[in-house]
């Protein structure tokens, strides 16, 4: 099955810094990878995904590069704000069964410190 | 849209008795729901895939017999944990695919935490 590495597990930067966390997977027929917020105690939420015939995708202060052949995608929060301090969850999927069954790395706990 | 609503948002209940959580897709029909465990400061791990009118799928290590699930309507789905046990504390949290208009886009429900004494 897939599997999915998230890095770091801990981040803490400077408000307005920029911050990067880094997943691998290891299933090459998975072509959809979002990228999930979670709030302590609250439902994860989806902040921004890449299918696999894209490279990078942006929105706003955020984005999301995909390098399939190495088998590894990235999210970039520049601009960093105390308010996107939470854990971020980096998924795997593949689309072409019928579940299309997400596998989530472990966790990034990012703080923002203003 | 895509909105999902799991109840209870909390349960405490004694060892040895059965808690049932429901989840709902609200504005959709979710053809798919998963079901997910979540401990403290760890990560999503998908206990049960639950497709409507179908047995669920259960991942490697869960006990079907212990998590029951039941994908009863297209806007239903719903976990029940069977005698209890303090072991079983956790946060549960649903999620729905909303069929092939979403493809794999998930929304996920606001989560259960149970607590068993």
């Amino acid at each position: 099955g897939e599997n999915v590495e998230q890095h770091p597990s801990t981040l803490s930067v400077q408000e307005g810094d920029s911050a990067v966390i880094k997943c691998t997977y290891s299933d090459s027929a998975s072509n959809y990878f979002p990228w999930y917020k979670q709030e302590l105690g609250k439902r994860p939420q989806l902040i921004i995904d890449i299918r696999s015939n894209v490279g990078e995708k942006k929105d706003q202060r955020i984005a999301v590069t995909l390098n399939k052949t190495a088998k590894h995608f990235s999210l970039h929060i520049t601009e960093t704000q105390p308010e996107d301090s939470a854990v971020y969850f980096c998924a795997a999927s593949y689309s072409g069964g019928s579940n299309y069954k997400l596998t989530f790395g472990k966790g990034t706990l990012l703080t923002v410190n203003p | 849209g895509a909105v999902v609503s799991q109840h209870p948002s909390r349960v405490i209940c004694k060892s040895g008795t059965s808690v049932k959580i429901e989840c709902r897709s609200l504005d959709f029909q979710a053809t798919t729901m998963f079901w997910y465990r979540q401990f403290p400061k760890q990560s999503l791990m998908l206990m049960a895939t639950s497709n409507e009118g179908s047995k669920a799928t259960y991942e490697q290590g869960v006990e079907k017999d212990k998590f029951l699930i039941n994908h009863a309507s297209l806007t239903l789905s719903t976990l029940t944990v069977t005698s209890a046990h303090p072991e079983d504390s956790s946060f549960y949290i649903c999620s729905a695919r909303r069929g092939s208009v979403g493809g794999n886009v998930l929304t996920f429900g606001a989560g259960s935490r149970l607590t068993v004494l």
